[in-house]
């Protein structure tokens, strides 16, 4: 039990354009997702709290309408990086937290690059 | 402050046992966890202690915890190389409201054949 699907696993795209990533829980359901960035070396950092059916919470810094996020049903949050420039490039990881249980489960991450 | 703070390298032996340290500074966080990362892929959880518990055994891993001194530390008997990767130690300070989970920096573990 406790999987988190998050596609694609790896993406390529030219700068400008838009991306969107998924994250699933598989058999759970998560209220709250989270959307992390892991730069080369280093450890997570926190992007934004998704909240199913409502806004998402971002941390300081991260830019709202830089990377939106969609939390639809209690199993799937998107990420939509808008416009993207090679200074998104990056590692995507998202994380569900099982309702009831303060434990997150993680995709396996989405690695984005952008020529 | 909310900074976890981990060693970034240990090199251990294959059959050795490893111990990963890690010091957490938000006494009143109420889980503590430990994820393995290997190379290009997500955070598997490996195990999570509660903050009122001392000692937590599931099968090659030992999670000791010391709330006075803020440590964490992992064991993990009998090291493979397929323990090879990077291990983050977290935590859910008050300062999130007990949801968010703060990451140490990582330490990568390589394990000698």
């Amino acid at each position: 039990g406790a999987v988190v699907s998050q596609h694609p696993s790896w993406v390529i795209c030219k700068s400008g354009t838009s991306v969107k990533i998924e994250c699933r829980s598989l058999d759970f359901q998560a209220t709250t997702m989270f959307w992390y960035r892991q730069f080369p070396k280093q450890s997570l950092m926190l992007m934004a709290t998704s909240n199913e059916g409502s806004k998402a919470t971002y941390e300081q810094g991260v830019e709202k309408d830089k990377f939106l996020i969609n939390h639809a049903s209690l199993t799937l949050s998107t990420l939509t990086v808008t416009s993207a420039h090679p200074e998104d490039s990056s590692f995507y990881i998202c994380s569900a937290r099982w309702d009831g249980k303060n434990i997150q489960y993680f995709g396996a991450g989405t690695r984005l690059s952008v020529l | 402050g909310e900074d976890v703070e981990q060693s970034l390298f240990l090199s251990v032996r294959e059959g050795d046992s490893s111990v990963i340290n890690c010091t957490y500074t938000d006494s009143s966080s109420t889980y503590l966890y430990w994820y393995k990362q290997e190379p290009g892929a997500g955070l598997q959880l490996l195990t999570y202690i509660f903050s009122n518990m001392d000692m937590k055994q599931d099968q090659r891993l030992t999670v000791l915890l010391n709330k006075k001194d803020k440590h964490l530390s992992l064991r993990i008997a009998d090291t493979q190389t397929g323990d090879s990767a990077i291990y983050f130690c977290a935590e859910t300070p008050k300062g999130g409201g007990y949801q968010k989970v703060t990451f140490g920096t990582g330490t990568k573990l390589q394990v000698i054949p």
